[in-house]
């Protein structure tokens, strides 16, 4: 059972291009999260929403624009990227926003995009 | 900075061995989780641990919480194939969720 969806699954775009990962979560939860996973380095956090309020934004560029028009959706707008900008990018939803690291998080499976 | 460390990064073992992972912090957590996560999927929640000394159990999974609650232990027993895959463990010293680097375990058959 997947209750959070993540589309497009792969995505390949040059560092000039404009291009949106989605996420979509049926399960009820208040607050979503972006994470994103390079090779041998730990999932890094990007950004959490609470009932479609940004908390958090880990000093990610402003490259990386996210978007969260409802508690179900979540999007994450990418534009003039990097090479080192390659990475799974994980979007994960909780029933409320995890503090005290005691809430599950439910992921989707990840966009993994690569950058030309 | 606070961080989790993960212990072994990488682990390929035979079906049917034993092996522990550990993940550990200068910090103290009031819980502490852990994930699995396959090829192509995201990660999946096994369990979380709260009090300091608490076991918890999960088939042949054994999930151990340090008595400072810095650091929590997991060990498989009897490994199987579809054990494989990257296991994280995760916890929010001072209200950031922050996740270890994984441990990779491969059990060949």
């Amino acid at each position: 059972e997947t209750g959070v969806t993540q589309t497009p699954r792969h995505l390949v775009m040059g560092m000039t291009n404009k291009k949106s990962l989605k996420c979509e979560q049926h399960l009820g939860h208040n607050a979503m999260y972006w994470y994103k996973q390079s090779a041998k380095k730990p999932l890094e956090l990007m950004f959490v929403y609470n009932f479609k309020e940004q908390t958090e934004n880990n000093s990610v560029p402003s490259r990386f624009s996210p978007e969260c028009p409802n508690s179900s959706h979540l999007f994450l707008h990418l534009h003039t990227l990097q090479p080192e900008d390659s990475a799974l990018y994980l979007c994960a939803s909780s029933q409320v926003v995890a503090k005290r690291g005691n809430q599950p998080q439910h992921f989707g499976d990840g966009t993994r995009l690569s950058i030309l | 900075t606070q961080l989790l460390e993960q212990s072994p990064q990488f682990l390929s073992i035979q079906e049917g061995e034993n092996l522990t992972v550990y993940c550990n912090s200068s910090s103290v957590f009031s819980s502490l989780q852990w994930y699995r996560q396959e090829p192509g999927e995201g990660p999946v929640l096994l369990v979380t641990v709260v009090t300091g000394g608490e076991v918890k159990k999960l088939k042949r999974l054994t999930f151990q919480f340090g008595d400072a609650r810095k650091d929590s232990s997991l060990h498989i027993t009897a490994a199987q194939p579809g054990d494989t895959g990257l296991y994280l463990c995760a916890g929010a010293p001072g209200g950031k969720l922050i996740f270890g680097q994984g441990t990779e375990l491969s059990v060949k058959p």
